[in-house]
């Protein structure tokens, strides 16, 4: 167990709509990064936040949006959702904001298909 | 685009034999990591080398690092069926205000009970 948690772990929606993915880092992490993995394809990295704030953005996509909470969870917005957007999406969290020298702790992923 | 080529994409080998991997980067790094993913799930931190150390050792794994050629190589001796997983590795980008890991496309071992 990682110690970093990812809700839901499925998610199945139709195209169009909106869903929320939910990430609490380790205790005491407070830099989140967000990646996204399609089918048997290497990680994609998305946007990282340190204590509340947007610390570097990677190849998301305008529809996609996050936020890092007062409490250091984040959460992961996908809207206008499409075939394509169907993938594994992680959550890791580290304790310093670069990663330097850190090791990054994964969640179990969110597993979203769009139908 | 993907910082890191993992080679080869796939590799099956028989149990008690060696794995051995390799990662190419394209720019300077501070530090390189190698991560393991079973079959949809999360990725385990293996081992993590800096760009001033050349190997690595963690158990049955030996991590070596050239960074005249950007290049890592990561062996598994010994391999055991549980080892079957995907394999990549992880770079930082280098300087001094990286703030995310780049993941390359990873090695899919098979080790054959």
């Amino acid at each position: 167990d990682s110690g970093v948690t990812q809700t839901p772990k499925h998610l199945i929606t139709a195209t169009g709509q909106r869903v929320t993915l939910r990430c609490s880092p380790r205790s005491g992490d407070l830099s989140v990064y967000w990646y996204q993995q399609s089918l048997d394809q290497g990680l994609q990295f998305l946007i990282q936040y340190y204590n509340g704030e947007e610390r570097a953005k990677g190849n998301i996509l305008e529809r996609f949006s996050a936020q890092q909470f007062p409490d250091l969870h984040s959460e992961l917005n996908l809207s206008s959702l499409e075939l394509g957007d169907s993938a594994l999406y992680f959550c890791a969290s580290t304790r310093t904001p670069t990663g330097l020298g850190t090791e990054a702790f994964f969640g179990q992923g969110t597993r979203l298909t769009v139908v | 685009s993907q910082q890191g080529e993992e080679d080869p994409q796939a590799l099956s080998i028989q149990e008690g034999e060696n794995a051995t991997m390799n990662c190419s980067y394209k720019t300077s790094i501070n530090n390189l990591q190698w991560y393991r993913q079973n079959s949809g799930r999360g990725l385990v931190h293996l081992i993590l080398i800096r760009s001033n150390e050349r190997e690595k050792h963690s158990g049955r794994l030996r991590v070596t690092l050239d960074t005249s050629k950007k290049s890592s190589s990561l062996l598994i001796t010994a391999s055991r069926a549980a080892d079957t997983a995907s394999y990549f590795c992880a770079t930082d980008g280098g300087g001094s205000g990286t703030y995310k890991y780049i993941f390359g496309t990873g090695t899919r071992l098979k080790v054959l009970a």
